[in-house]
Protein backbone atom coordinates (compact mmCIF):
# COMPACT_ATOMS: atom_id res chain seq x y z
CA UNK A 1 0.00 0.00 0.00
CA UNK A 2 2.24 2.80 -1.40
CA UNK A 3 1.42 6.07 0.02
CA UNK A 4 2.58 9.43 -2.01
CA UNK A 5 5.36 8.75 -3.87
CA UNK A 6 7.74 11.90 -4.70
CA UNK A 7 11.22 11.99 -6.78
CA UNK A 8 13.97 12.51 -6.41
CA UNK A 9 14.33 12.74 -2.87
CA UNK A 10 16.96 15.52 -3.24
CA UNK A 11 17.60 17.41 -6.20
CA UNK A 12 20.90 20.04 -6.86
CA UNK A 13 20.62 22.57 -9.76
CA UNK A 14 22.84 25.20 -10.66
CA UNK A 15 21.08 28.66 -10.89
CA UNK A 16 19.22 29.39 -14.42
CA UNK A 17 18.50 25.71 -14.88
CA UNK A 18 15.32 23.89 -14.64
CA UNK A 19 13.94 21.51 -12.00
CA UNK A 20 11.28 19.03 -12.63
CA UNK A 21 9.67 17.55 -9.48
CA UNK A 22 7.27 14.42 -9.76
CA UNK A 23 5.02 13.04 -7.41
CA UNK A 24 2.63 9.91 -7.83
CA UNK A 25 -0.51 10.07 -5.55
CA UNK A 26 -1.86 7.49 -3.06
CA UNK A 27 -3.80 4.54 -4.73
CA UNK A 28 -7.17 5.58 -5.39
CA UNK A 29 -6.68 9.47 -5.15
CA UNK A 30 -7.39 11.94 -7.94
CA UNK A 31 -6.60 15.22 -6.34
CA UNK A 32 -2.88 16.64 -6.08
CA UNK A 33 -1.50 19.60 -4.02
CA UNK A 34 1.70 21.17 -3.76
CA UNK A 35 3.55 22.74 -0.95
CA UNK A 36 6.90 24.60 -0.55
CA UNK A 37 8.37 24.80 3.35
CA UNK A 38 10.97 27.65 3.65
CA UNK A 39 13.37 27.13 6.04
CA UNK A 40 11.75 28.36 9.59
CA UNK A 41 8.77 28.96 7.75
CA UNK A 42 5.67 26.67 7.69
CA UNK A 43 4.45 25.02 4.58
CA UNK A 44 2.53 27.39 2.24
CA UNK A 45 -0.14 25.91 -0.49
CA UNK A 46 0.99 26.27 -4.47
CA UNK A 47 -1.03 24.95 -6.38
CA UNK A 48 -4.26 22.18 -6.32
CA UNK A 49 -4.74 20.01 -9.44
CA UNK A 50 -7.18 17.41 -10.81
CA UNK A 51 -6.28 14.69 -13.66
CA UNK A 52 -5.85 17.28 -16.73
CA UNK A 53 -6.86 20.69 -14.52
CA UNK A 54 -5.49 22.82 -12.59
CA UNK A 55 -8.24 23.50 -10.03
CA UNK A 56 -6.36 26.63 -7.83
CA UNK A 57 -2.60 27.77 -8.46
CA UNK A 58 -3.36 30.73 -6.12
CA UNK A 59 -0.11 30.35 -4.56
CA UNK A 60 1.64 29.70 -7.18
CA UNK A 61 4.51 32.21 -8.44
CA UNK A 62 3.89 34.24 -11.41
CA UNK A 63 6.85 33.27 -13.54
CA UNK A 64 8.62 30.48 -13.92
CA UNK A 65 6.61 28.06 -11.63
CA UNK A 66 4.23 25.78 -13.57
CA UNK A 67 2.36 22.41 -12.25
CA UNK A 68 0.55 19.72 -14.15
CA UNK A 69 -1.27 16.63 -13.68
CA UNK A 70 -1.42 14.33 -16.90
CA UNK A 71 -4.23 11.70 -17.47
CA UNK A 72 -1.23 9.36 -17.19
CA UNK A 73 1.59 9.47 -15.31
CA UNK A 74 2.84 11.75 -12.41
CA UNK A 75 2.25 15.18 -11.55
CA UNK A 76 5.21 17.44 -12.56
CA UNK A 77 5.91 20.83 -10.76
CA UNK A 78 8.08 22.60 -12.97
CA UNK A 79 10.87 24.97 -11.85
CA UNK A 80 12.41 27.06 -14.77
CA UNK A 81 15.45 29.28 -14.77
CA UNK A 82 15.72 27.94 -10.89
CA UNK A 83 16.79 31.00 -8.42
CA UNK A 84 18.43 30.45 -5.32
CA UNK A 85 15.03 31.84 -3.46
CA UNK A 86 13.97 28.53 -4.65
CA UNK A 87 15.69 26.32 -2.39
CA UNK A 88 13.15 24.38 -0.12
CA UNK A 89 11.72 21.69 0.23
CA UNK A 90 8.83 20.40 -2.37
CA UNK A 91 5.93 18.25 -0.66
CA UNK A 92 3.34 16.82 -2.99
CA UNK A 93 -0.21 15.66 -1.05
CA UNK A 94 -3.33 13.68 -2.09
CA UNK A 95 -6.78 13.54 -1.54
CA UNK A 96 -9.39 11.06 -2.52
CA UNK A 97 -11.70 13.72 -2.88
CA UNK A 98 -12.41 17.27 -2.76
CA UNK A 99 -11.85 19.67 0.39
CA UNK A 100 -8.34 20.04 1.39
CA UNK A 101 -8.87 19.17 4.89
CA UNK A 102 -7.27 15.54 4.65
CA UNK A 103 -4.55 15.08 2.97
CA UNK A 104 -1.60 13.12 3.09
CA UNK A 105 1.65 13.73 2.20
CA UNK A 106 4.52 12.47 0.71
CA UNK A 107 8.47 12.60 1.71
CA UNK A 108 9.22 16.05 -0.21
CA UNK A 109 11.94 16.91 -2.62
CA UNK A 110 14.69 19.02 -1.28
CA UNK A 111 15.76 21.34 -4.01
CA UNK A 112 19.04 23.08 -3.44
CA UNK A 113 20.15 25.68 -5.86
CA UNK A 114 23.84 26.27 -6.37
CA UNK B 1 0.15 39.44 10.50
CA UNK B 2 0.07 35.99 9.78
CA UNK B 3 -2.94 33.38 9.01
CA UNK B 4 -1.48 30.99 12.07
CA UNK B 5 0.79 31.61 14.45
CA UNK B 6 2.72 28.60 16.41
CA UNK B 7 5.51 28.94 18.68
CA UNK B 8 8.62 27.22 17.07
CA UNK B 9 9.91 25.95 20.44
CA UNK B 10 12.05 23.78 20.17
CA UNK B 11 10.63 22.00 23.54
CA UNK B 12 11.87 19.48 25.81
CA UNK B 13 10.19 17.15 28.15
CA UNK B 14 10.93 14.07 30.14
CA UNK B 15 9.27 10.84 29.25
CA UNK B 16 6.04 10.81 30.11
CA UNK B 17 4.62 14.23 30.74
CA UNK B 18 1.89 16.03 29.26
CA UNK B 19 2.75 17.84 26.20
CA UNK B 20 0.48 21.26 25.69
CA UNK B 21 1.21 22.61 21.48
CA UNK B 22 -0.90 25.31 20.81
CA UNK B 23 -1.76 27.47 17.85
CA UNK B 24 -3.69 30.78 17.35
CA UNK B 25 -5.23 32.13 14.27
CA UNK B 26 -6.70 35.42 12.72
CA UNK B 27 -9.17 34.01 10.21
CA UNK B 28 -12.78 33.56 12.15
CA UNK B 29 -14.15 31.72 8.92
CA UNK B 30 -11.71 28.77 9.33
CA UNK B 31 -13.84 25.74 10.69
CA UNK B 32 -11.38 22.76 9.91
CA UNK B 33 -8.73 22.53 12.20
CA UNK B 34 -5.67 19.76 11.95
CA UNK B 35 -2.51 18.78 13.90
CA UNK B 36 0.06 16.97 11.47
CA UNK B 37 3.53 15.14 13.14
CA UNK B 38 6.83 15.61 11.20
CA UNK B 39 9.55 13.60 11.07
CA UNK B 40 12.94 14.47 10.33
CA UNK B 41 12.98 14.45 6.41
CA UNK B 42 9.86 12.88 6.27
CA UNK B 43 6.40 14.39 5.09
CA UNK B 44 3.79 16.06 7.22
CA UNK B 45 1.61 12.99 8.71
CA UNK B 46 -2.19 13.38 9.56
CA UNK B 47 -2.62 13.06 13.64
CA UNK B 48 -5.67 14.46 14.38
CA UNK B 49 -8.96 16.41 12.29
CA UNK B 50 -11.34 18.35 14.06
CA UNK B 51 -14.19 20.25 13.12
CA UNK B 52 -15.16 23.34 14.28
CA UNK B 53 -14.94 23.53 17.91
CA UNK B 54 -14.86 20.95 20.76
CA UNK B 55 -12.64 18.88 22.11
CA UNK B 56 -10.82 15.05 19.92
CA UNK B 57 -9.14 12.38 22.09
CA UNK B 58 -7.16 9.56 20.21
CA UNK B 59 -4.94 7.77 21.94
CA UNK B 60 -2.26 9.38 23.74
CA UNK B 61 -3.65 12.85 21.66
CA UNK B 62 -6.50 15.59 22.70
CA UNK B 63 -7.23 18.06 20.05
CA UNK B 64 -8.80 21.00 21.22
CA UNK B 65 -10.61 23.82 19.55
CA UNK B 66 -11.47 27.18 20.92
CA UNK B 67 -13.20 29.22 18.01
CA UNK B 68 -14.20 32.31 20.11
CA UNK B 69 -10.40 32.49 21.31
CA UNK B 70 -8.93 31.44 17.60
CA UNK B 71 -6.89 28.80 19.67
CA UNK B 72 -6.31 25.24 19.14
CA UNK B 73 -4.29 22.83 21.38
CA UNK B 74 -2.77 19.53 21.02
CA UNK B 75 -2.37 17.68 24.07
CA UNK B 76 -0.01 14.56 24.35
CA UNK B 77 -0.12 12.46 27.64
CA UNK B 78 2.60 10.27 28.95
CA UNK B 79 4.86 11.09 26.35
CA UNK B 80 7.29 8.63 24.74
CA UNK B 81 11.17 9.27 22.77
CA UNK B 82 9.16 8.19 19.59
CA UNK B 83 6.90 11.73 20.18
CA UNK B 84 9.72 13.28 19.08
CA UNK B 85 9.28 15.61 16.19
CA UNK B 86 7.82 18.74 14.70
CA UNK B 87 4.19 19.33 15.43
CA UNK B 88 2.44 21.18 12.73
CA UNK B 89 -1.12 22.71 13.18
CA UNK B 90 -3.27 23.79 9.92
CA UNK B 91 -6.71 24.64 9.16
CA UNK B 92 -8.53 25.95 6.38
CA UNK B 93 -12.52 27.04 5.49
CA UNK B 94 -15.01 25.22 3.74
CA UNK B 95 -14.75 24.84 0.39
CA UNK B 96 -11.02 26.25 0.56
CA UNK B 97 -8.32 23.75 -1.70
CA UNK B 98 -5.43 24.88 0.44
CA UNK B 99 -4.47 24.57 4.31
CA UNK B 100 -2.78 27.20 6.56
CA UNK B 101 0.15 25.57 8.42
CA UNK B 102 1.79 27.27 11.61
CA UNK B 103 5.60 27.32 11.67
CA UNK B 104 5.67 23.91 13.60
CA UNK B 105 6.84 23.04 16.85
CA UNK B 106 10.06 21.16 17.37
CA UNK B 107 9.41 18.32 20.83
CA UNK B 108 12.00 16.21 21.77
CA UNK B 109 10.80 14.13 24.76
CA UNK B 110 13.92 12.51 26.46
CA UNK B 111 14.48 9.16 27.83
Amino acid sequence: NAGVMQNPRHLVRRRGQEARLRCSPMKGHSHVYWYRQLPEEGLKFMVYLQKENIIDESGMPKERFSAEFPKEGPSILRIQQVVRGDSAAYFCASSPGTGGEKLFFGSGTQLSVL
Amino acid sequence: QKEVEQDPGPLSVPEGAIVSLNCTYSNSAFQYFMWYRQYSRKGPELLMYTYSSGNKEDGRFTAQVDKSSKYISLFIRDSQPSDSATYLCAMTQTGANNLFFGTGTRLTVIP
